[in-house]
């Protein structure tokens, strides 16, 4: 059968309300990083990019902060729909290689009316 | 707006049998990847492709995984015999100018 998978951090936030969503990643020579929405039975869908020349950058409704210090990202989704019910991974690479993505674990965002 | 195509969407084998997963990248695109996710867990990447050559391969990625681009459109998966851990969703990803898009995923399930 199916094995049992490892719980994953949620985050419940109600319809309205700011979700802030947390993320380390692992190698300090990570140059690029990227936040994918999954939703159920889906492939990950891209939702906002950073580059390690900026701490900040903005998107539609989403913001994604950097703090390469302590290798840590953050998604900032303002004003949280339903339709943002998901999972949310953090991912993170080398730029102009090609390389692999390595995905962190994921936090499930669940969205209450 | 082109996506990532996979086929097919759940495939049940048998512990032993072979299987091949397909994928359709995106037609302009150069960089092709397999990666997995196990239930519950996190994507784990398996391999990279380019110019018809594995780039990079994870530990994951063994001697009964393999990869193809048989024709000028589709890229395959290919797992030669498989065993009860290979369950999981297998997902297709092609490189635009730096992000990765991922296809909706094949979810195998070995009996």
């Amino acid at each position: 059968g199916e094995s049992v998978g490892l719980h994953l951090p949620t985050l419940s936030v109600q319809e309205g309300d700011n979700s802030i969503i947390n993320c380390a990643y692992s190698n300090s020579a990570s140059d690029y990083f990227i936040w994918y929405k999954q939703e159920s039975g889906k492939g990950p869908q891209f939702i906002i990019d950073i580059r390690s020349n900026m701490d900040k950058r903005q998107g539609q409704r989403v913001t994604v902060l950097l703090n390469k210090t302590v290798k840590h990202l953050s998604l900032q989704i303002a004003a949280t729909q339903p339709g943002d019910s998901a999972v949310y991974f953090c991912a993170e690479t080398l730029t102009g290689t090609a390389s692999k993505l390595t995905f962190g674990t994921g936090t499930r965002l669940q969205v209450t009316l | 707006e082109p996506e990532v195509t996979q086929t097919p969407s759940h495939q049940v084998t048998q512990m032993g049998q072979e299987v091949i997963l397909r994928c359709v990248p995106i037609s302009n695109h150069l960089y092709f990847y397999w990666y997995r996710q196990i239930l519950g867990q996190k994507v784990e990447f398996l391999v990279s492709f380019y110019n018809n050559e594995i780039s990079e391969k994870s530990e994951i990625f063994d001697d009964q995984f393999s990869v193809e681009r048989p024709d000028g459109s589709n890229f395959t998966l290919k797992i030669r015999s498989t065993k009860l851990e290979d369950s999981a969703m297998y997902f297709c990803a092609s490189l635009g100018a730096e992000t990765q898009y991922f296809g909706p995923g094949t979810r195998l399930l070995v009996l």
